[in-house]
Formats: structure tokens, C-alpha cells, sequence
């Protein structure tokens, strides 16, 4: 089975100030990893994603995360925060070894990132 | 190039009542997804569908029908709603049946309420 934790509803965060959104995860095999962000009233946007190589995935709007497979965690980082980035952020995971035909994805409960000003 | 589409935007239902909630997407994708967003939770998969032809179950499917209408659109039915059936409901896609790798491109929801 796969499962993905976030263990912050809520990150305050002020504008200017590095910011991490914490992210774990439990897979059987090796993950696929995604952030994806929420702004009021629309759908999830896709940030960026984990999948080999780099331990460090560049992704939009200045975001970046960290995949340590030691401590099982791809944390969100951002080096200066806007007022703009204020937002609901989600985690998810795919289980490589998990033989889905569908590319399922397992989210987190999401955490809500306030920046202000 | 609208991307994910999906209708209504904003539902309120009776109990008993059923209702179908369209989704549609112009990107040519392979994969399609309905999910439902209630506070904490994240999403939970209610049915996907990995290529045209074929649907399965996800996380939370009790209460709900699916139809993979052709290749665009992706329909979700609810036959007799239910109270707990209040939430956001997003449709979403992804390129490739065998692309584990490829993010999904979410529609902007469906807000139900069921009184």
C-alpha cells in the first residue's frame, strides 16, 4: 500500500522568509513523488514532480523539494516566499512497484501555506 | 485549448435525488480521474479509468457510477445522493495508460451540497 503524510495544516510563513511544506511518505517499493498547489476555488496545479536522479527536483514559480529516501520525505522549499504563494499544497505518491494500470495517485490532506506581508 | 472541463460548477441536491456530473477533456489523454475533496482528507479516488473502454474503482467508490463516454469524456453518476456525499468533486487526466510518471491536469470542480 501507499501513503503519504503532511503533517502541518498550516504553515505561516513571512513574506520574504525561506519556507518548507513537510512531506513523508510509505511505499513498498521505490516512489513516484508530486507537489501540486490550490489556489481558492480552482483546481490542483501541478508543481513538480520526483521520479530519478537529482535528489533535488526544480519545479514552477521558484518551488523546489528534496527527495531523502533515508528519511522518507520530499518537503516543498521555496528561498523567499511571496504573498502570492499563499495556498493550499498537496503531496502524492506513487508506488513504483504498485501494478495500477491507471497511474494512481495517494495524496496528502494538504497544508495550507499563509505568507504574509 | 480548455484543457479539463467540467459541469455544473455548483449543485444542491435533496436526498434520493440523482444527478450526472460532466467531465471532458481536449489534451488527448489516455487516463481520466474523479475524486472527491472534503477538509483534511486531501482527495480520495472515486473511480479512474485507464484508457478509453475500461473503468475501475478507487479508494471511495460505494454510492457512485462512472461511464467512460469515448475518449474526451468521463462521466460520474450519482444515483441516490446522500448527505455524506456533500464535497467537492474534481475530474482530472493524464496523458498515458502506461505513463506512471505523468502528472494529472485537474478540472476546476464541482461543488455538491446534498440537503
Amino acid at each position: 500500500a501507499q501513503s503519504v503524510a503532511q503533517p502541518e495544516d498550516q504553515v505561516n510563513v513571512a513574506e520574504g522568509n525561506p519556507l518548507t511544506v513537510k512531506c513523508t511518505y510509505s511505499v513498498s517499493g521505490n516512489p513516484y513523488l508530486f507537489w501540486y498547489v490550490q489556489y481558492p476555488n480552482r483546481g490542483l496545479q501541478f508543481l513538480l514532480k520526483y521520479i530519478t536522479g537529482d535528489n533535488l527536483v526544480k519545479g514552477s514559480y521558484g518551488f523546489e523539494a528534496e527527495f531523502n529516501k533515508s528519511q522518507t520525505s520530499f518537503h516543498l522549499k521555496k528561498p523567499s516566499a511571496l504573498v502570492s504563494d499563499s495556498a493550499l499544497y498537496f503531496c502524492a505518491v506513487r508506488d513504483i512497484q504498485n501494478n495500477n494500470a491507471g497511474n494512481m495517485l495517494t495524496f496528502g490532506g494538504g497544508t495550507r501555506l499563509m505568507v504574509k506581508p | 485549448n480548455a484543457g479539463v472541463t467540467q459541469t455544473p460548477k455548483f449543485q444542491v441536491l435533496k436526498t434520493g435525488q440523482s444527478m450526472t456530473l460532466q467531465c471532458a477533456q481536449d489534451m488527448n489523454h489516455n487516463s481520466m480521474y474523479w475524486y472527491r475533496q472534503d477538509p483534511g482528507m486531501g482527495l480520495r479516488l472515486i473511480y479512474y479509468s485507464a484508457s478509453e473502454g475500461t473503468t475501475d474503482k478507487g479508494e471511495v467508490p460505494n454510492g457512485y457510477n462512472v461511464s467512460r463516454l469515448n475518449k474526451r469524456e468521463f462521466s460520474l453518476r450519482l444515483e441516490s445522493a446522500a448527505p455524506s456525499q456533500t464535497s467537492v468533486y474534481f475530474c482530472a487526466s493524464s496523458p498515458r495508460r502506461d505513463g506512471a510518471y505523468n502528472e494529472q491536469f485537474f478540472g476546476p470542480g464541482t461543488r455538491l451540497t446534498v440537503l
